[in-house]
């Protein structure tokens, strides 16, 4: 079980896109499509922002965008705004039943 | 409008047992899967366990296994976890969520547990 990789940080200026890896195993990410985003503000519970790879729950910009190629998915935040600015996870469901989690990114806009 | 709302944090000794309770609101509880994910402090979110609809299957990371319970009570729309033999390193702000067959869509408060003697 272990953690989905994610880079620590990455920033952009306000208007710029950017994107965020999360690479796993063929028994995670690479297994299913059950690979979730969730944005988390300091103090705050996370809040499901993409699910099932690519799916956008209502009330969510459609700025943000997720996608899947082999073992690593990605989340795409086109045109960044400063509310923007929060720490970035992905989750992935596992071959054994589990769900497991990326280290986390932090967003600086 | 979805709300699920956790009680039971605090703080317990190294050895002890503490148990977590939500309930949810403002939706069928019944049909969805529930889960339990942690925040230890100033760290990434770790899912600890879900369960499915009747609380028949249960999965759980394997650092809790044979000391954490997730069980259900549709009729209470409640979720708990019963943690027992409490270690350090089980500090962390868990938080109820609602789902884990295919993302974890709605997130409780959090509850704070520390673990400290």
């Amino acid at each position: 079980q272990s953690a989905l990789t994610q880079p620590p940080s990455v920033s952009g200026s306000p208007g710029q896109s950017v994107t965020i890896s999360c690479t796993g195993t063929s028994s995670d990410v690479g297994s299913y499509n059950r690979v979730s985003w969730y944005q988390q503000t300091p103090g705050t519970a996370p809040k499901l922002m993409i699910s099932e790879v690519s799916n956008r729950p209502s009330g969510v910009p459609d700025r943000f965008s997720g996608s899947k190629s082999g073992n690593t998915a990605s989340l795409t935040i086109s045109g960044i705004q400063a509310e923007d600015e929060a720490d970035y996870y992905c989750s992935s469901y596992t071959t054994t039943s589990t769900w497991v989690f990326g280290g986390g990114t932090r967003l600086t806009v | 409008e979805v709300q699920m709302v956790q009680s039971g944090g605090g703080l317990v000794q190294p050895g002890g047992s503490l148990r977590l309770s939500c309930v949810g609101s403002g939706f069928m509880f019944s049909k969805y899967y529930m889960s339990w994910v942690r925040q230890a402090p100033n760290k990434g979110l770790e899912w600890v366990a879900s369960t499915n609809q009747d609380g028949i299957e249960r999965n759980y990371v394997d650092s809790v296994k044979g000391r954490f319970t997730i069980s259900r009570d549709n009729a209470k729309n409640s979720v708990y976890l019963q943690m027992n033999n409490l270690r350090v390193e089980d500090t962390a702000v868990f938080y109820c969520v609602t789902g884990g067959a295919l993302f974890m869509r709605f997130w409780g408060q959090g509850a704070l547990v520390t673990v400290s003697s």
